[in-house]
């Protein structure tokens, strides 16, 4: 399985602020992925991290609110902008099949529970 | 990817069998079943995954139909750590998950 560390865990942020979430993988990986999770709710795809290119963005999320990079294969980072109190909510990187493997399952991140006041 | 229908929670006693039903009606040949579960305040785990056969592992079997429209988890012997939502998710592309409402089981002392 692949060992995930997001950083950071928790933040209070104040609104028209941006929060940096970062996401470090211990091995190399092909995909990576970034949800959303707004209280008791389930989970929502934002967007997936592509390496080398820019992300692609589910329905309703745009670059713009939520940009992201990929520099390598075991890095990513999502930027929450100028952000509101409805951006409250546990962001959570997932990632999947390891570079010139055949895992298929995603392995989850503990998350960064996000409270804009 | 296919959608997926889960009764919203289910109870289950301590020590027997959590059973944990699923309908994906509209799967389609290449897309896999897929079951994950997320405990409270945590990232959601890996469970288990099948095409079309069963399929066991040390945390639970999974049951797919022969028609390949429904599928059930099995936890053989549910102990209160079992607690938690279960999705099941039906993708063919296998790491990009779309979540469902899932199924809060709670099981019971």
């Amino acid at each position: 399985s692949a060992v995930i560390s997001q950083k950071p865990s928790r933040d209070i942020c104040q609104r028209g602020t941006s929060l940096t979430i970062q996401c470090q993988v211990d091995s190399q990986v092909t995909m990576m992925f970034w949800y959303r999770q707004q209280p008791g709710q389930s989970l929502t795809l934002i967007a997936t991290a592509n390496q080398g290119s820019e992300a692609t963005y589910e329905s309703g999320f745009v670059i713009d609110k939520f940009p992201i990079s990929r520099p390598n294969l075991t890095f990513s980072t999502l930027t929450v902008s100028n952000m509101s109190p409805e951006d409250s909510s546990i962001y959570l990187c997932s990632v999947g099949t390891p570079a010139g493997g055949s895992r298929t399952e995603a392995f989850f991140g503990q998350g960064t529970r996000l409270t804009v006041v | 990817d296919a959608k997926t229908t889960q009764p919203p929670s289910m109870d289950c006693a301590e020590g027997r069998a959590a059973n944990l039903p699923c309908n994906h009606s509209t799967i389609s040949g290449n897309e896999y079943v897929y079951w994950y579960r997320q405990i409270h305040s945590q990232g959601p785990q890996y469970i288990i995954h099948g095409l079309k056969n069963n399929e066991t592992n040390e945390m639970a079997s999974l049951i797919i139909t022969e028609d390949r429209k429904s599928s059930t988890l099995i936890l053989p012997h549910a102990t209160l750590r079992d607690t938690a939502v279960y999705y099941c998710i039906v993708t063919g592309a296998t790491n990009k998950l779309i979540f469902g409402t899932g199924t809060l089981l709670a099981v019971q002392p």
